[in-house]
């Protein structure tokens, strides 16, 4: 049973435009949420978050919406750069207990084309 | 400062055999957490440690164990290995239990033939 899914696998933008990436979660026990940027060969790099008592949360290029009612979040990146390109992971978890167990979506290949 | 350091970065067992896997957290980070990668799962929680305790668990077998040491780097140990546990196991290090955010290393690609 998968709890956080990424429906587009790939996504394909070009340089200078909006990427919009998505993500979808089922257990409404979640309350942080994340993305991450993974390069080949390299570990997931942490980029934003979210927490339920928030609807947007913004950091420079980036910003994520989250949609709790339709247990939705997104991540949109503006303008869209080559460097971008990567794999982004959307991630949540239950902030109480005090163990961070993040469960991951399988990811979305952006491509930033020139 | 260091990031996570994880040691070795690949590996090539047969199947059957065992493994031990290693990170160092950032200097200051007691909080240590492991998650495998494979192409059809993407990233899984393995096992989460803090302060020398296992704090969570994932749904995995009990051939796939670990520890932390004082200085709080970890070790994961995978026995009895099995072709699907070729994987790329990553560590997250995490200043402390709270919602901080969570570094981690490049990985270590274990391949089982």
């Amino acid at each position: 049973d998968q709890q956080v899914k990424q429906n587009s696998p790939s996504l394909s933008v070009q340089e200078g435009r909006i990427s919009i990436l998505n993500c979808d979660y089922t257990n409404s026990m979640f309350d942080y949420f994340l993305w991450y940027k993974k390069y080949p060969a390299e570990g997931p790099t942490f980029l934003i978050s979210i927490s339920s008592i928030k609807d947007k949360n913004e950091d420079g290029r980036f910003t994520v919406f989250l949609n709790k009612s339709a247990k939705h979040l997104s991540l949109h990146i503006v303008p869209s750069q080559p460097g971008d390109s990567a794999v982004y992971f959307c991630a949540a978890t239950k902030s109480t207990g005090g163990s961070e167990k993040l469960v991951f979506g399988k990811g979305t290949k952006l491509t930033v084309n020139p | 400062k260091a990031g996570v350091t994880q040691t070795p970065r690949y590996l090539i067992k047969t199947r059957g055999q065992q493994v031990t896997l290693s990170c160092s957290p950032i200097s200051g980070h007691r909080s240590v957490s492991w998650y495998q990668q494979t192409p059809g799962q993407g990233l899984q929680f393995l096992f989460e440690y803090f302060s020398e305790t296992q704090r969570n668990k994932g749904n995995f077998p009990g051939r796939f164990s670990g520890r932390q040491f004082s200085n709080s780097r970890s070790e994961m140990n995978v026995s009895t290995l099995e072709l699907g546990d070729s994987a790329l196991y990553l560590c997250a290090s995490r200043r402390d239990r709270g919602l901080t955010e969570a570094f981690f290393g490049q990985g270590t690609r274990l391949t089982v033939v």
